[in-house]
């Protein structure tokens, strides 16, 4: 499986700043996505990112809000933008795996906090 | 009515004891089915991959899926502390790659 780092690690944030994820794979890959895992809750997808293209944002989640660049195959960010309290969750990128898109590996997630 | 369903737990098992972890879906065109394990502070990992209905094992896992009930279990055998963590079961449809997720369940096992 792929190697994947994720930075900061970790982040204490004011209302209204922006932050920027950071998440990095060992190995090329097509295809990689964002999710936000809250307390008690489900992993959400946010947005599905190619390399060349514009993301893909699932329902309930808007570039505005959450832009993706994805430059090249292994490296990709995630900016929160305009954060509020609500905004507070663990931030997991994710790569399909080698023999399938059906399987994904994750990196280690970025645990923000908005005050 | 939730996609996946996952008893978030806890649950508290002794070292050794044989442990059943269950999800339940609605969707029947699910055909492939995830086990993560996810340790504190990490990111989810993962255990175990199914495609369609059956059983699968590897080592002290086994994964089961019962597409007739849209059931599927894992199993731990003799299970060890370091099993303690949250799991999660995940399913996607035949096309895409959008994963659904439980909850997740709480595992401790007391040494």
């Amino acid at each position: 499986s792929a190697v994947i780092s994720q930075k900061p690690s970790r982040d204490i944030c004011q209302r209204g700043t922006s932050l920027t994820i950071q998440c990095q794979v060992d190995s090329q890959v097509t295809m990689m996505f964002w999710y936000r895992q809250q307390p008690g809750q489900s992993l959400t997808l946010i947005a599905t990112a190619n390399q060349g293209s514009e993301a893909t944002y699932e329902s309930g989640f808007v570039i505005d809000k959450f832009p993706i660049s994805r430059p090249n195959l292994t490296f990709s960010t995630l900016t929160v933008s305009n954060m509020s309290p609500e905004d507070s969750s663990i931030y997991l990128c994710s790569v399909e795996g080698p023999s399938s898109y059906n399987e994904q590996f994750f990196g280690p997630g970025t645990r923000l906090t908005v005050l | 009515q939730k996609e996946v369903e996952q008893d978030p737990g806890p649950l508290s098992v002794p070292e050794g004891a044989i442990v059943s972890l269950n999800c339940t879906y609605s969707n029947s065109a699910f055909q492939y089915f995830m086990w993560y394990r996810q340790y504190s502070r990490k990111g989810p990992e993962l255990l175990m991959y199914t495609y369609s209905s059956g059983n699968k094992e590897d080592g002290r896992f086994t994964a089961q899926v019962d597409k007739s009930s849209k059931y599927i279990s894992l199993f731990i055998r003799d299970s060890q502390p370091s099993d303690s963590a949250t799991y999660l079961c995940a399913m996607s449809l035949p096309t895409g790659n959008q994963f659904y997720f439980g909850t997740g369940t709480s595992l401790t096992v007391i040494p």
